[in-house]
Formats: structure tokens, sequence, C-alpha cells
């Protein structure tokens, strides 16, 4: 099976401070995925890549970088928390980019404090 | 306008009690609908994909049919485990990306 690796559980930060959020897959996967998932908001698309050191943008990239040197591996950055930051972050990957499953990881819940 | 809506947002079932939730979508060019379980404070699970008109699927308790204009995740029998939040999400044709839907949250009690 498929794995997708988040680093953290949970994190509480600070305002201002700049946060990284690290995701691993360890299936060769192609395609990975950053959404962010709030009560009523359902899932949102932040940044997804098709391949190593290629981005796009998703529905609200505003905020957030993203990096992705290894194909196994795509980090999300916050450049300066902010409190409406705050919220459930899963990364996700797919093996193909049409009509297949993504692979979540286990979220990791982001307190901007 | 949302392209996928799911209904009910919440379902409450006694164990035992089977019942349908219901995925319906505007996008044309279906290139397929995929339904996932997510626990709370956890990633949502890949359950199935559909990919055209007709197609069924199933797994254990869990069936997954599809039409032109709606899915329906039909659960037979269910189980407190079955409690979860399910989700649906579309993939349109000319899209890499599937839009998900908000969820509907199932509840079984013992």
């Amino acid at each position: 099976d498929v794995k997708v690796t988040q680093s953290s559980r949970y994190l509480v930060k600070r305002t201002g401070e700049k946060v990284f959020l690290e995701c691993v897959q360890d299936m060769d996967h192609e395609n990975m995925f950053w959404y962010r998932q709030d009560p009523g908001l359902g899932l949102r698309l932040i940044y997804f890549s098709y391949d190593v050191k290629m981005k796009e943008k998703g529905d609200i990239p505003e905020g957030y970088s993203v990096s992705r040197e290894k194909k196994e591996r795509f980090s999300l950055i916050l450049e300066s928390a902010s409190t409406n930051q705050t919220s459930m972050y899963l990364c996700a990957s797919s093996l193909r980019t049409v009509s297949y499953g993504y692979t979540f990881g286990s979220g990791t819940r982001l307190t901007v404090v | 306008e949302d392209q996928v809506t799911q209904s009910p947002e919440a379902l409450r079932l006694q164990e035992g009690e089977s019942s349908s939730l219901n995925c319906s979508y505007t996008v044309s060019g279906l290139r397929g609908l995929f339904w996932y379980r997510q626990d709370p404070g956890k990633g949502p699970e890949f359950l199935f994909t559909l990919y055209s008109a007709g197609e069924e699927k199933e797994k254990e308790r869990l069936k997954a049919t599809l039409t032109k204009k709606e899915s329906f995740l039909h659960i037979t029998a269910p189980k407190p485990e079955d409690s979860a939040t399910y989700l649906c999400a579309v993939q349109e044709g000319g899209s890499y990306i599937p839009t998900f839907g908000r969820g509907t949250s199932l509840i079984v009690h013992p």
C-alpha cells in the first residue's frame, strides 16, 4: 500500500513565523497535492505538483508556497503564519493525473496563535 | 453554484438500518467519480472510482452506483464502525483536478 506521511500531527505556531509542513510518499507517484480542510468549507486545493521542481497554484495559494526538490517529498511553506491559516492540512499523492484516486496523509492540525 | 452536492449533510442510523448517501454533479464529460471515507482527525481514505453511468462497485457493506447526474453510496446493514464522513469527488473532462463535495457525516448508533 502507498503511504503518505506527514511529518507532524499537531503544530502550534505564532503569528508571523515561517512554517514548514513536510509530506513524503513512498510509491513513486508523480503527482502530489496540498489541501486545507475547514468545517463548512470542505477540501480546498492550495498547490499541486506533477513532477520534480514543478508546481501549480490551486484555488487558494495566497500566503503559501511549495517546494518539490525530490519526487517523494512535497513541502508546504507558510511564509508568515496568520491566524486565518489555522486549519487541517492534508497532503495527497496519485499515480496518474486523470481518473485516479488520491492517497491522503493523516493530516497536520495547525494552530496559529 | 456548487458542481458537486452531497446530501444529506448529516445522517443518523440505527445499526442494521440500511440507507443511501447521494452525490449529484453538474460537470460535463465525467472522467471519474470518487468516493472517500474520512474518520475524525484523519485524512480521507479512498474507497471507489466510478467512470460511466451504470457502473457499480462494492466493498463489504458499501455499494456505489453511478448515473449521468448522480452517484449513490448504499450502506447495507450498517455497523457503528461505519460511522465517518463520506466524501464524493468528481473529475471533469479537461480538468486534472477533481472537485470535492462537502461530505455527508454518518453516525450509526448501536
